[in-house]
């Protein structure tokens, strides 16, 4: 049971121009949302991220939006870079975490074209 | 760099056969994670360590097996091995055990092929 969602697997970009991530998920019970970037052959690095009470975050040209209603997050890139390629990640943290295990989507891979 | 080191970077193996990863965390990391990512799959958390205990349990399958050691560094044993076992394996650290969730630091993970 997928319980975090990212229904695509890739993403073309031209750059300067917005990107726009998308992840959804099924279960209510989670209290925060990161995303993560990936570049080939290293782990995944921390983003951003959004408390389930807010419904917006933003970090210089990375805003997160959150829409509990419709159980749906998204990321948007503002402006799109090359050096922005990667598999982006989002994931999320069960409100019953005491581990900080954290859940996460199959990825969507960006790509930022000159 | 997360400074978070895993190796080996890669791994060879065949079917039947047991393998030991190794994670050191970030100095000053007291907790240790595990995920497994199989291809065209998100990360799976398997397992973490807090200060040489075991923390929270995933999706880990009963042939493997971790552990954390005094000095915090972990491994993740893995045994009978399965051609669907093949897949890259990360290890993260955290300062806490109780994870406020960005403060997981990733290594780069170790890439198993089981032929």
């Amino acid at each position: 049971d997928q319980q975090v969602k990212q229904n695509s697997p890739s993403l073309s970009v031209q750059e300067g121009r917005i990107s726009i991530l998308n992840c959804d998920y099924t279960n209510s019970m989670f209290d925060y949302f990161l995303w993560y970037k990936k570049y080939p052959a290293e782990g995944p690095t921390f983003l951003i991220s959004i408390s389930s009470i807010k419904d917006k975050n933003e970090d210089g040209r990375f805003t997160v939006f959150l829409n509990k209603s419709a159980k749906h997050l998204s990321l948007h890139i503002v402006p799109s870079q090359p050096g922005d390629s990667a598999v982006y990640f989002c994931a999320a943290n069960p409100i019953y975490n005491q581990g900080g295990k954290l859940i996460f989507g199959q990825g969507t891979e960006l790509s930022v074209k000159p | 760099d997360s400074g978070v080191t895993q190796t080996p970077k890669h791994l060879i193996t065949a079917t039947g056969q047991r393998v030991t990863l190794r994670c050191s965390p970030r100095s000053g990391d007291l907790s240790v994670y595990w995920y497994q990512q199989s291809l065209d799959q998100g990360l799976q958390f398997l397992i973490q360590y807090y200060n040489g205990e075991e923390r929270a349990k995933g999706n880990i399958l009963e042939r493997f097996s971790a552990q954390q050691f005094p000095d915090l560094h972990s491994e993740l044993n893995l045994s009978s091995l399965e051609l669907g076992d093949s897949a890259l394996y990360f290890c993260a650290s955290s300062e806490s055990g109780t994870g406020i969730p960005y403060e997981q630091y990733f290594g780069p993970g170790t890439r198993l092929t089981v032929t």
